[in-house]
């Protein structure tokens, strides 16, 4: 597809479960950002890859939440031991590169996060 | 602390009336602004921009005002379509070398327009 695909779209787990959750960017784009969204709220950043730059982590509320990127291109966010406060809408969003505001992200669809 | 705020949560406007989308920023060291629109169930989508070197931006129906000194910034559509009912949201970014990505958001304006 010619978008940013987030796996799955929706997800409903248990207090104290760990979930996986995927971003496929676009094609070429070398920047690869994860935000979330909680109800009634605007989106807040989590943290960003560039190409094979350290990536920057300053948006992650704990420890239990980590990021990967493997080969340049998917994404998975990890959130171990979820709480009931981490149910949001979780976004992914791509863009060519970083270095300037005309390049604006491209964003996925989400995954809605439940925790019960 | 909010620094990008839109205080209105809800807009209301007529098909082919002016809407006006109103957005605050306390972060001097932004320097380009931004207007996404989401759909339900979408993620959102860019609409327009503008560099804080610049005061006006304009696309088509959209344009994009930036008083600096009042750290305020506006999106206007006009004429307002029925198409155009989605939620709307300012971002800002940039200054110290961050990532242009890395945006602050608002908490979003819904805008509803009727027929």
């Amino acid at each position: 597809g010619a978008g940013v695909s987030q796996s799955p779209s929706n997800k409903v787990t248990e207090k104290g479960k760990d979930v996986e959750l995927r971003c496929d960017p676009i094609s070429g784009h070398t920047a690869l950002y994860w935000y979330r969204q909680s109800l009634g709220q605007g989106l807040e950043f989590l943290i960003y890859f560039q190409g094979n730059s350290a990536p920057d982590k300053s948006g992650l509320p704990s420890d239990r939440f980590s990021a990967e990127r493997t080969g340049g291109s998917v994404s998975t966010l990890t959130i171990q031991r979820t709480q009931q406060e981490d149910s949001a809408v979780y976004l992914c969003a791509s863009s060519p590169w970083t270095g300037s505001g005309s390049s604006p992200l491209h964003f996925g669809n989400g995954t809605r996060l439940t925790v019960t | 602390d909010q620094q990008v705020k839109q205080n209105s949560p809800s807009l209301s406007v007529q098909e082919g009336r002016i809407s006006i989308l109103n957005c605050d920023y306390t972060n001097s060291m932004f320097d380009y602004f931004l207007w996404y629109k989401k759909y339900p169930a979408e993620g959102p989508t860019f609409l327009i921009s503008i560099s804080s070197i610049k005061d006006k931006n304009e696309d088509g129906r959209f344009t994009v005002f930036l008083n600096k000194s009042a750290k305020h910034l506006s999106l206007h559509i006009v004429p307002s379509q029925p198409g155009d009912s989605a939620v709307y949201f300012c971002a800002a970014s940039g200054g110290g070398g961050t990532s242009y990505g890395k945006l602050t958001f608002g908490q979003g304006t819904i805008l509803t327009v009727h027929p």
